[in-house]
């Protein structure tokens, strides 16, 4: 069975500092994906950032970056320099084969000036 | 192009009546989604359309769901004697599926809220 989970219901970061969130995941197939959505308060889901399971270098994406643990199957968001737009719902998520994605439970972010 | 939009965005109904919600994907985008979310959870998958292949229903809850997609272009979910459970938001999701890449990215559109009285 797959499985995402996120232990962090919320996390509290000041401006311009950096924060990590929580991803582990359960899979007994080798090939796959990990993604990042964020949530704002409207309800879009937008995508952040992308992991394959066999990629050798943990993904960036402009401040977002992915930190890949394949044996520990952890996949930790790492926002740096935080600003207020990214207060949001953050969701972990996996795809195997293709098709649907598993998502886990999300991380509400605040960030304060 | 524009993207994923779904109507209606807000959706009240009382217990027991049917609902039928709709999607209309990015022109082009060969596979839909739709997922659930209820208040303060993650995505529930529901189903999953790719071209004309047989769609994934693995994740419908019962058989009062059911949905339809034409083609490659609109889709619709439709609840059958809508229960208060059912009160969610109902995401629908787009991507240009690729054989064998799992990196294809969903592209969601803003859903639609479901409130069952």
């Amino acid at each position: 069975a797959q499985k995402i989970t996120q232990t962090q219901p919320g996390m509290f970061v000041q401006e311009k500092e950096a924060v990590t969130l929580d991803c582990t995941y359960d899979t007994s197939d080798p090939s796959y994906g990990l993604f990042w959505y964020k949530q704002p308060s409207s309800g879009e889901m937008i995508f952040l950032i992308y992991q394959g399971s066999y990629d050798q270098q943990n993904a960036t994406e402009g401040r977002y970056s992915l930190n890949f643990q394949k044996a520990r199957k952890s996949a930790n968001l790492v926002i740096s320099a935080s600003q207020l737009g990214d207060s949001a719902m953050y969701f972990c998520a996996m795809r195997v084969n293709v098709g649907r994605l598993y998502f886990g439970r999300g991380t509400q972010l605040t960030v304060w000036p | 192009g524009a993207g994923v939009s779904q109507s209606p965005s807000n959706k009240v109904t009382e217990k027991g009546k049917d609902v039928e919600l709709r999607c209309d994907p990015i022109s082009g985008h060969t596979a839909l989604y739709w997922y659930r979310q209820r208040l303060g959870q993650g995505l529930e998958f529901l189903i999953y359309f790719q071209g004309n292949s047989a769609p994934d229903k693995s994740g419908l809850p019962s058989d009062r769901f059911s949905a339809e997609r034409t083609g490659e272009s609109v889709s619709t979910l439709t609840i059958q004697r809508t229960q208060q459970e059912d009160s969610a938001v109902y995401l629908c999701a787009s991507s240009y599926l690729a054989a064998g890449v799992l990196q294809e990215t969903q592209y969601f559109g803003p859903g639609t809220r479901l409130l069952v009285l």
